[in-house]
């Protein structure tokens, strides 16, 4: 399978914690992608980080790749009511690039 | 920022209607891509397209088609609109394989 698998299903937390979600993935990529999804609306991108990269930050965001493991993971600091959505992450794979296979997502809820 | 722009937010189809689905991104993208989006299923790519005039099959083509005669639009086609067509229906557009999606706000379809 080319998608991401995001653990856990589902996420709730206080507003102010941080909040870390993660993906696994079976292909080798070229790069993982994650995104957000407010109820109801399109996704939008959040960051890219290629297979090269360990680490990489936007803001608040977080994500770490880890190749070896096939893995990755979103953290998400000082956390807001706003970052209430669903998260998933969209594995690159190397073959079969041209298309991202996206998985059931997280749900996160911040609780105020 | 670009802008992936779907015709409607909201559309209620009677069974066996044709529907068209209309996408238009404003920032030259080659690559255009057409998702359903179901409760339990998560999104499941039904056609998407590397450039002007050409296309391809995603993981759930049965029961659409799709046409791009020209770069910035890429419309979604129901031949004979069904009740299992009911979903939220997500456009997307980026400008290669190394860059991230940017989608639409979404349509979601009721066919009654």
């Amino acid at each position: 399978s080319q998608q991401g698998e995001e653990d856990p299903q589902a996420l709730s937390i206080q507003e102010g914690e941080n909040a870390t979600m993660n993906c696994s993935y079976k292909t080798s990529i070229n790069n993982l992608q994650w995104y957000r999804q407010n109820s109801g609306r399109g996704l939008v991108h959040l960051i890219l980080i290629r297979s090269n990269e360990r680490e990489k930050h936007s803001g608040r965001l977080r994500v770490t790749l880890d190749t070896s493991k096939k893995s990755s993971s979103l953290l998400i600091t000082a956390s807001r009511a706003a970052d209430t959505a669903s998260y998933f992450c969209a594995p690159r794979p190397i073959q079969g690039a041209q298309k991202l296979v996206f998985g059931q997502g997280t749900r996160l809820t911040i609780n105020p | 920022d670009v802008k992936v722009t779907q015709s409607s937010r909201y559309l209620v189809k009677r069974t066996g209607e044709k529907v068209f689905l209309e996408c238009v991104q404003d920032m030259d993208h080659e690559n255009m891509f057409w998702y359903r989006q179901d409760p339990g299923l998560g999104l499941r790519l039904i056609y998407f397209s590397y450039d002007v005039k050409m296309k391809e099959k995603g993981d759930i083509p049965e029961g659409y088609s799709v046409s791009r005669e020209k770069k910035e639009r890429f419309s979604l086609i129901l031949e004979s609109a069904s009740t299992n067509q009911t979903s939220m229906y997500l456009c997307a557009s980026r400008h290669g394989t190394a860059y991230g999606y940017t989608f639409g706000s979404g349509t979601r379809l009721t066919v009654v």
